[in-house]
C-alpha cells in the first residue's frame, strides 16, 4: 500500500547526541515536510523541500539539518545544537500543484531527550 | 506568521453544531484543513483557493472569505467521530508550498 513510514516511533536519546529520524514515502510525491508538535501550539515547519537536491527551512530549523538525495526520502537530523528537542514530530508528503496540495502524514516519530 | 484559530476548544452534545474559525494577518492563496484524533496522523479534510470558495466534506464544510484573510469550518449534526483537534493551514504565497498551521482546536462529542 501507498503511503509515508516514519521510524523509528518512539526514540530516547541523551544530551548533547544527534539523532536521525527517517521519512520513507512511496507515493512519488515530489514535496515533503517536515513539522514539529508540542502540546497547545499545533504543528511548526521545520524544513521542506519542493525537488530532489533542494530544501528551504521552515519557521523553526534551528538545530535541525535534512537532506533530499532521493525523492522517496527526506530525514530529519536533530543535532545537539537543539536546545529542547524533546517533541512529536511529523512527517508529510504532498503533490505538486500550483500551490500547497493535500498533505499526507506519517504516523509520527516521538523523541524524548533525557 | 501562524493563523489564529477560535475557539481553542468545544465540547459538544451529539448532534450539535459548530463554527471553528481561523484568521490571519496576511493575504491568503489557500487554506487546508485538518483533523487529528489523539495519538494519530492529522488528516486532510479540504483545500479552499481564493475566490470565496466553499466546499463541503460529509457534514462538514467550510467557506473561504479572502478579503478578510479567514475561514470558517462549519460542522452539521456532529457525530463522536467528530470529537479531535482541528488545525486550519495557510498558504500565503502562490506557489510556495508552505503550509502554516494555526494552534489547533479542540473539539468534544459527548453522547
Amino acid at each position: 500500500d501507498g503511503g509515508i513510514t516514519q521510524s523509528p516511533k518512539y526514540l530516547f536519546r541523551k544530551e548533547g547526541q544527534n539523532v536521525t529520524l527517517s521519512c520513507e514515502q512511496n507515493l512519488n510525491h515530489d514535496a515533503m515536510y517536515w513539522y514539529r508538535q508540542d502540546p497547545g501550539q499545533g504543528l511548526r515547519l521545520i524544513y521542506y523541500s519542493q525537488i530532489v537536491n533542494d530544501f528551504q527551512k521552515g519557521d523553526i530549523a534551528e538545530g535541525y539539518s535534512v537532506s533530499r538525495e532521493k525523492k522517496e526520502s527526506f530525514p530529519l537530523t536533530v543535532t545537539s545544537a537543539q536546545k529542547n528537542p524533546t517533541a512529536f514530530y511529523l512527517c508529510a508528503s504532498s503533490p505538486w500543484t500550483v500551490g500547497a496540495g493535500e498533505l499526507f502524514f506519517g504516523e509520527g516519530s516521538r523523541l524524548t531527550v533525557l | 506568521q501562524q493563523p489564529v484559530q477560535s475557539p481553542q476548544a468545544v465540547i459538544l452534545r451529539e448532534g450539535e453544531d459548530a463554527v471553528i474559525n481561523c484568521s490571519s494577518s496576511k493575504a491568503l492563496y489557500s487554506v487546508h484543513w485538518y483533523r487529528q484524533k489523539h495519538g494519530e496522523a492529522p488528516v486532510f479534510l479540504m483545500i479552499l483557493l481564493k475566490g470565496g470558495e466553499q466546499k463541503g466534506h460529509e457534514k462538514i464544510s467550510a467557506s473561504f472569505n479572502e478579503k478578510k484573510q479567514q475561514s470558517s469550518l462549519y460542522l452539521t449534526a456532529s457525530q463522536l467521530s467528530y470529537s479531535g483537534t482541528y488545525f486550519c493551514g495557510t498558504e500565503g504565497d502562490q506557489g510556495a508550498q508552505k503550509l502554516v498551521f494555526g494552534q489547533g482546536t479542540r473539539l468534544t462529542i459527548n453522547p
